[in-house]
């Protein structure tokens, strides 16, 4: 199965932009790259998620390395409701079956 | 509209009792997802439905655990003779097709205790 690595923390000043890094050298052709967040005593959320290009939306952006083996979350302006763990998920081809990672918990300083 | 959502919110259990713990989906989802999570970790993928029927059980961690879906709906995943290493948040989510590029909405998730 295709595994993620991600940092297990960072920190953010709050309104500065944040890139969380995640590596997945493994990736299949066909495996969609997600990126969800917990927030404390939550089940996960879904932030953004993408194939080959990159991603904006109005939480985040995505950008995908061109070999697909690393891609990176973009929060353009942290604020403290941001602070949970980042999650990089390969949507396994074949299997229905979501990989998580051990995540990257954020830390946003006021 | 309303989300996934899943009951009991806490379970203590004593070991070696049977626990069932339930999945209400969104509605209109046909894919239906159980992780569980232990303290400080990652959430570990248990079991898929599409519909009703389950073509990925690989997660199941030992023949004590097993779920079932009534039709696109509820889903019920029973854990039998509970042991202290059940202990974790079991957490549910739905997408409307199952195919990979869907969302997967999470429940609040339940919270076993075994003692």
């Amino acid at each position: 199965d295709a595994k993620t690595t991600q940092p297990n923390s960072m920190e953010s000043n709050e309104e500065e932009p944040v890139h969380l890094p995640c590596n997945h050298s493994t990736i299949s052709g066909t495996d969609y790259i997600h990126w969800y967040r917990q927030l404390p005593s939550q089940g996960p959320e879904y932030v953004i998620h993408g194939l080959t290009s990159n991603v904006n939306n109005r939480m985040a952006s995505l950008a995908i390395a061109e070999d697909r083996k690393s891609s990176t979350l973009i929060l353009h302006r942290a604020t403290l409701r941001d602070a949970a763990v980042y999650y990089c998920i390969l949507g396994a081809s074949g299997t229905y079956k979501y990989i998580f990672g051990t995540g990257t918990r954020l830390k946003v300083l006021a | 509209g309303a989300g996934v959502s899943q009951s009991p919110s806490n379970k203590v259990t004593e070991k070696g009792k049977d626990v069932e713990l339930r999945c209400d989906p969104i509605s209109g989802h046909t894919a239906l997802y159980w992780y569980r999570q232990r303290l400080g970790q990652g959430l570990e993928f248990l079991i898929y439905f599409q519909g009703n029927s389950a073509p990925d059980k690989s997660g199941l961690p030992s023949d004590r655990f097993s779920a079932e879906r009534t039709g696109e709906s509820v889903s019920t995943l029973t854990i039998q003779r509970t042991q202290q290493e059940d202990s974790a948040v079991y957490l549910c989510a739905s997408s409307s097709t199952g195919v990979l590029s869907d969302t997967q909405y999470f429940g609040p998730g339940t919270r076993l205790t075994v003692l």
